[in-house]
């Protein structure tokens, strides 16, 4: 079954904004992953969060973690038009791991 | 260099065909996998094979057959297409099993059956 669900499905917003996506999640994970996808292309890692950290930053990313309540949050500050893809978080195990993938959100960032 | 290459990029065939995708990394991965993104861009994983070793076998049809000839490649044939296989299909790899760095993707192969 999914694992992850995200929301917003869709978010539309202007360049110099935030964008800010959730993913939640069903069982134990041993991290928590971000990708982008853009159009026609294949995913791209963004960010790796752990199981133990509660927040990690890449650049303009911000990844919170919060194992309590099974969730993830995403934020891209001041945003570009270049941003604009679908993002997914994907859950990772401990053992044979797989990567199970959430619905994604399609981000939009108009000029 | 392309990190995660597979071919063809698209495909068209009728069914009841047998066709095959191909995948190669030469990142030095130990561990590949094959997932299927759907028309809704939803994302399953297939396989997966580490070091030439199959570990994941989801709930896929045995018309889908894996190959690991090495642990830099790993192929996918299918029997007998059907119209629900028209999908991407993509090929990953990752360091080790425990995929601690994140999956480096290709950039799929569009499988249409008509």
């Amino acid at each position: 079954s999914q694992q992850g669900e995200e929301d917003p499905q869709a978010l539309s917003i202007q360049e110099g904004e935030n964008a800010t996506m959730n993913c939640s999640y069903k069982t134990s994970i041993n991290n928590l992953q971000w990708y982008r996808q853009n159009s026609g292309r294949g995913l791209v890692h963004l960010i790796l969060i752990r199981s133990n950290e509660r927040e990690k930053h890449s650049g303009r990313l911000r990844v919170t973690l919060d194992t309590s309540k099974k969730s993830s949050s995403l934020l891209i500050t001041a945003s570009r038009a270049a941003d604009t893809a679908s993002y997914f978080c994907a859950t990772g195990n401990t053992g044979f791991q797989k990567l199970v993938f959430g619905t994604g959100t399609r981000l939009l960032v108009s000029p | 260099d392309t990190a995660v290459s597979q071919t063809p990029k698209y495909l068209v065939t009728q069914m009841g065909n047998d066709k095959s995708i191909k995948c190669e990394q030469n990142l030095g991965h130990d561990t590949m996998y094959w997932y299927k993104q759907d028309s809704k861009k939803f994302l399953k994983i297939m396989f997966s094979y580490n070091n030439k070793e199959l570990i994941i076998n989801e709930t896929v049809p045995n018309r889908f057959s894996p190959k690991s000839p090495d642990k830099a490649h790993l192929n996918l044939h299918i029997n007998s297409l059907e119209l629900g296989d028209s999908a991407v299909y993509f090929c990953a790899s990752s360091q080790d099993r425990v995929s601690r760095h994140g999956y480096t993707f290709g950039s799929g192969t569009r499988l249409t059956v008509v």
